[in-house]
């Protein structure tokens, strides 16, 4: 049973251009969020997806925008990238809004020069 | 709205020691807690959550933690200490309902000697 996967793992980009990062869920999975983890910092979430439709939102800029596919896969695109858009971006898939676990990938990390 | 405080950045135990590493929270509405470990190059693992029901909640690899209302504290112990538990620390809060929007704390690095 595969686990969360996301791709690519490492990318170098520089200032202004964009980027698209992808994830695919754990099988049975329906919702997928996003989380941006700064070095030294914990996660902070950016979104959640679930019915192929963004349902919560975090404190984070309209150049941060997703989508979902409907076999629940999702996409992270970042446009106008910034330095300080450097970062570890974790998807996380859980069943349902509410109570589900979230499972973990292992990341895409970001260096934006 | 939902905070997380882990006191210590950094904490350093003998091997067999027990393991304590403190967090406290802030939520405006009953609280989901979780305890997260990161190995590093790696993602989140879920150790354990508390949503109801009992408040000494038991995880993987002989971690559990204790929601404590009255302290809004979710302390995360071992009373054995093993090499292979050094690693981040993360513990989060969300609000009933959200589980999936999860605030976290800045983390706490367990470094574990001979």
């Amino acid at each position: 049973d595969a686990g969360v996967t996301q791709s690519p793992t490492h990318l170098i980009k520089t200032r202004g251009q964009q980027v698209t990062l992808r994830c695919s869920p754990k099988s049975g999975h329906d919702t997928v969020s996003w989380y941006q983890q700064a070095l030294g910092q914990g996660p902070q979430f950016i979104f959640q997806y679930y019915e192929e439709e963004e349902r919560q939102r975090g404190n984070f800029p309209d150049r941060f925008s997703g989508h979902q596919f409907p076999n629940y896969s999702s996409e992270l695109n970042v446009n106008a990238l910034l330095l300080g858009d450097s970062a570890l971006y974790l998807c996380a898939s859980s069943l349902g809004l509410a109570t589900g676990e979230l499972f973990f990938g292992e990341g895409s990390r970001l260096t934006v020069l | 709205a939902q905070s997380v405080t882990q006191l210590g950045s950094h904490v350093s135990v003998s091997e067999g020691a027990l393991v304590l590493l403190r967090c406290n929270y802030s939520s405006s509405v009953p609280p989901y807690l979780f305890w997260y470990v990161q190995y590093p190059n790696q993602g989140l693992q879920l150790l354990l959550k508390y949503t109801t029901g009992a408040t000494l909640v038991k995880g993987i690899n002989g971690f559990e933690a204790e929601f404590k209302k009255s302290e809004t504290s979710f302390h995360l112990t071992k009373p054995s200490a093993h090499m292979s538990d050094a690693a981040e620390y993360f513990c989060a809060v969300s609000g009933t309902g959200t589980a999936s929007k999860l605030t976290f704390g800045t983390g706490t690095r367990l470094q574990v000697t001979l």
